[in-house]
C-alpha cells in the first residue's frame, strides 16, 4: 500500500533552516509527481512546491519562493524540502503528497498524503 | 495567480440534508477543479477531481460540477461521518486551494 512519511520537522529559529524528508514506499516513486502542502495552526491548505517524476520541473508558492527548494532522490524514494530563511509565517504542518496519477505533466490533484511533519519557527 | 474563493465558510445542516459548497476561480480554470474533505488532525482525502470525477473509493453521495470559474460540490444525504471542512484546489496555473469551508451537524 501507498506510504508517505514525512520527518525533520521541530522548532528552530527566525532566520534559521530546516530540512525535511518525505519517505515513500508502496509504488514507482520515480513515476509521480509529488508535491509539498502546508497548513498554518487553524488555518487552510497551503500549496508551497512541486517537483516532476524526474525532478527536471520544479515550482514554488511566491511566498516561498527563493527560501525553499524541492528535490527528490528517485534511488532512495525520497522527497525533500529544504527550507532556509525561516519566518514565523512560516509554522505549519508540511505534508507531501503524491500524485493521483503518473500522468507526463502531472494530474494536479493529490490521492496519497503523509500524516504530516510540524514545522514551528519562534524565538 | 489563481485566487479561489468558497462559500459559505461555514454551515450546519441536519442528518440527511442536502448540503452544497461553492466556489470560484479568479479566471477561467476549465474543469481543473479538485475536491478534499479534511477531519480535525488528519490529512486531507481526495473526494472529486477533475470538477466531476468521483475518486476511487468515494461514496457516491458526494458529487462535483461545474466548469470555467464556478463550481459546485454537493453531498445528497449528510451522513455524521461527513463532518469535515472541505477544500476546493484548482491546478489549471500552478496549484492553490480555497479558504475552505466547515460542515457540521445541526
Amino acid at each position: 500500500q501507498v506510504q508517505l512519511v514525512e520527518s525533520g520537522g521541530g522548532l528552530v529559529k527566525p532566520g534559521g533552516s530546516l530540512r525535511l524528508s518525505c519517505a515513500a514506499s508502496g509504488f514507482t516513486f520515480s513515476d509521480y509527481y509529488m508535491s509539498w502542502i502546508r497548513q498554518a495552526p487553524g488555518k487552510g491548505l497551503e500549496w508551497v512546491s512541486y517537483i516532476s517524476s524526474s525532478g527536471s520541473t520544479i515550482y514554488y508558492a511566491d511566498s516561498v519562493k527563493g527560501r525553499f527548494t524541492i528535490s527528490r532522490d528517485n534511488a532512495k524514494n525520497s522527497l525533500y524540502l529544504q527550507m532556509n530563511s525561516l519566518r514565523a509565517e512560516d509554522t505549519a504542518v508540511y505534508y507531501c503528497a503524491r500524485d493521483r496519477t503518473g500522468d507526463y505533466y502531472g494530474s494536479g490533484s493529490y490521492s496519497y498524503w503523509g500524516q504530516g511533519t510540524l514545522v514551528t519557527v519562534s524565538s | 495567480d489563481i485566487q479561489m474563493t468558497q462559500s459559505p465558510s461555514s454551515l450546519s445542516a441536519s442528518v440527511g440534508d442536502r448540503v452544497t459548497i461553492t466556489c470560484q476561480a479568479s479566471q477561467d480554470i476549465s474543469n481543473y477543479l479538485n475536491w478534499y474533505q479534511q477531519k480535525p488532525g488528519k490529512a486531507p482525502k481526495l473526494l472529486i477531481y477533475d470538477a466531476s470525477n468521483l475518486e476511487t473509493g468515494v461514496p457516491s453521495r458526494f458529487s462535483g460540477s461545474g466548469s470555467g470559474t464556478d463550481f459546485t460540490f454537493t453531498i445528497s444525504s449528510l451522513q455524521p461521518e461527513d463532518i469535515a471542512t472541505y477544500y476546493c484546489q484548482q491546478y489549471d496555473n500552478l496549484r492553490s486551494f480555497g479558504p475552505g469551508t466547515k460542515v457540521d451537524i445541526k
